[in-house]
């Protein structure tokens, strides 16, 4: 997607922690949003960041940065069920979204 | 509650037809918004309703078109189909337009051109 950054593919093991990173640009900026799609299956919401700082939920953690434009989803003891695409999204107005990072989650 | 509902979930055209989607919003849910999903582009965002008023619309040509009824349910129309087209039609609804980051998605409507 137009002006969001996030790497195409990562890969991580079972147990581990990983981190997918997001950069946007900051004209018009509103908040940052992370979902989950699972292949085949439409993007659920996972986190929103309008400030800047680390927002925690259970084993999804999420981070803003708006003078630097930059997010990340940190996922903890990651599950062979959290191999998915994850979004990133900027809201200025309308919604904009990232080509998505596809995560493996081996064993 | 019932999620967001779209019909139909699978539709095959050929090049030149014109197609029509639908999409029920969660109740309560008065936004609605729509995107194109494809392999090479992503998600982008094609435009929201609100109020049966369509407050946002992305880059897409004036075959794309759109318009919500007064019980929120959303219709989107593209017309003179191309075979480019062919995608996974995305329907999210929240509950209003300034609550844009809280969307429910449905389980979207793949359209194959041929």
């Amino acid at each position: 997607g137009q002006n969001i950054d996030q790497p195409t593919e990562m890969t991580a093991t079972e147990g581990a922690i990983v981190q997918i990173n997001c950069t946007y640009q900051t004209s018009g900026f509103n908040g940052l949003f992370w979902y989950q799609q699972h292949a085949g299956e439409a993007p659920t919401f996972l986190s929103y960041n309008v400030l800047d700082g680390l927002e925690e939920k259970g084993r999804f953690s999420s981070f803003l940065s708006r003078s630097k434009g930059y997010s990340y989803l940190l996922l903890k003891e990651l599950q062979m069920k959290d191999s998915a695409s994850y979004l990133c999204a900027e809201n200025a107005g309308k919604s904009t979204f990232g080509d998505g990072t596809t995560l493996t989650v081996k064993p | 509650k019932a999620g967001v509902t779209q019909t139909p979930r699978y539709l095959i055209k050929t090049r030149g037809q014109q197609v029509t989607l639908s999409c029920s919003p969660i109740s309560g849910h008065r936004s609605v918004s729509w995107y194109q999903q494809t392999p090479g582009q992503g998600l982008q965002f094609l435009f929201e309703y609100f109020s049966e008023t369509q407050r946002n619309k992305g880059n897409f040509p004036g075959r794309f078109s759109g318009r919500q009824f007064s019980n929120s349910r959303s219709e989107m129309n593209v017309s003179t189909l191309e075979l480019g087209d062919s995608a996974l039609y995305l329907c999210a609804s929240s509950s209003a337009p300034d609550r844009t980051y809280e969307q429910y998605f449905g389980p979207g409507t793949r359209l194959t051109v041929t």
